[in-house]
């Protein structure tokens, strides 16, 4: 059984560039959290998504938004990038009940130059 | 404002031994608390949680103690293995939104289990 799939594994983004990042949820999930994880820091909650809305959000600026697709998957998108927006990005699936039941993908590690 | 504070960077305990790490949380809506393990270049593992109306949660080698009246839990290995090693995060959340809330998590705490 697949877990949390995340692709790219590692990007590196010029400032100024837009990036996507790409989520597959743990089959059975349908809500879907992005988290940043800067070096030596825990992971910050960017937004959370589950039918196809944003439901919650976290102090993050409008530069980063999000997407999810009819089968749960997500997207998130950061754009004019800024040198402090390099970090490691994880994506957390979940099923709707079962609350607290969150997998975590390996995350995608993002380098802004 | 950190919410939620693991204020020992690392740890290094030996084989056999007991590790213990600490956890304190300032909001007093937090209501349910989890363990995280992080191994290099792999995302979190879920270890184990505790709800706010236990003071107590078993599974295995690990076990959750959460103090509500000082804000505190800890995460209790015993015993200690080598595959252990790896860095810790105490996250915590609110269930009173009435729907799955978002996860606060700590800084993190290294675990380094000698032979």
């Amino acid at each position: 059984d697949a877990g949390v799939t995340q692709s790219p594994t590692h990007l590196i983004k010029t400032r100024g560039q837009q990036v996507t990042l790409r989520c597959s949820p743990k089959s059975g999930h349908d809500t879907v959290s992005w988290y940043q994880q800067a070096l030596g820091q825990g992971p910050q909650f960017i937004f959370q998504y589950y039918e196809e809305e944003e439901r919650q959000r976290g102090n993050f600026p409008d530069r980063f938004s999000g997407h999810q697709f009819p089968n749960y998957s997500s997207e998130l998108n950061v754009n004019a990038l800024l040198l402090g927006d390099s970090a490691l990005y994880l994506c957390a699936s979940r099923p709707r009940t079962g609350v607290w039941g969150y997998t975590f993908g390996s995350g995608t590690r993002l380098t802004v130059v | 404002d950190q919410q939620v504070k693991q204020n020992s960077p690392s740890l290094s305990v030996q084989e056999g031994r007991i590790s213990i790490l600490n956890c304190d949380y300032t909001n007093s809506m937090f209501d349910y608390f989890l363990w995280y393990k992080k191994y290099p270049a792999e995302g979190p593992t879920f270890l184990i949680s505790i709800s706010s109306i236990k003071d107590k949660n078993e599974d295995g080698r690990f076990t959750v103690f959460l103090n509500k009246s000082a804000k505190h839990l800890s995460l209790h290995i015993v015993p200690s293995q080598p595959g252990d090693s790896a860095v810790y995060f105490c996250a915590a959340a609110s269930t009173y939104t009435g729907t799955a809330s978002k996860l606060t998590f700590g800084t993190g705490t290294r675990l380094q289990v000698t032979l």
